[in-house]
């Protein structure tokens, strides 16, 4: 059974660019979240998507955003790229029937310059 | 305060040690508690679930979860090299919010052949 899968797996961006990462959940499962990993804040929530609503969602500012299509695949998108957006990108999905085993990706790497 | 501590170590034990590793949270609502492992450059790997207080064992591992004192630990009996990566609780609520983990820092765990 194929995992969680991410692409792209590395990326560079310019200052002030936007960025689109895709991800295609575990077969089954309807809950894609998307986690954003740094040195110095760790692994943070950005949002949770189910049935292509988005159910939950984290502390960041509008420039992040995401959608989840009617085959769970989900896509997340910054917009206005900052130094500070460079970190490793996860998502993460689940069957969201009210199980809590959630499973990551292998993480999408982006560096802003 | 954080809602979740996480000592991040390191923690350099010997082959064959017993390695015990903890976090403590401030947030009550927490009911689903997780650990991941991940290695350098990887996505984190599920590790072991437990919803609300008790002990579950799987194979080398024993997730603790202490609810009234607001504590969790992961022991790894008869340590590995191959068990040397970052440790990192996890923690959601119930509800509409259990899929939205909040993350320890992590633990980096080096065990010395």
């Amino acid at each position: 059974k194929a995992g969680v899968t991410q692409t792209p797996r590395y990326l560079i961006k310019t200052r002030g660019q936007q960025v689109t990462l895709s991800c295609s959940p575990i077969s089954g499962h309807r809950s894609v979240s998307w986690y954003q990993q740094t040195p110095g804040q760790g692994l943070q929530f950005l949002f949770e998507y189910f049935s292509e609503t988005q159910r939950n969602k984290g502390n960041f500012p509008g420039r992040f955003s995401g959608r989840q299509f009617s085959n769970s695949r989900s896509e997340m998108n910054v917009s206005t790229l900052e130094l500070g957006d460079s970190a490793l990108y996860l998502c993460a999905s689940s069957l969201g029937d009210g199980t809590n085993t959630i499973y990551f990706g292998e993480g999408s790497w982006l560096t802003v310059v | 305060q954080k809602e979740v501590e996480q000592d991040p170590g390191p923690l350099s034990v010997p082959e064959g040690a017993i390695v015990s590793l903890n976090c403590t949270y401030s947030n009550s609502a927490f009911q689903y508690f997780m650990w991941y492992r991940q290695y350098s450059r990887k996505g984190p790997e599920l590790l072991m679930y437990t919803y609300s207080s008790g002990n579950k064992e799987d194979g080398r591992f024993t997730a603790q979860v202490d609810k009234s004192s607001k504590y969790i630990s992961l022991f790894i009996r008869d340590s590995q090299p191959s068990d040397s990566a970052t440790y990192l609780c996890a923690m959601s609520g119930s509800g509409g919010s259990n899929y939205k983990l909040t993350f320890g820092k992590g633990t980096l765990l080096t065990v010395n052949p």
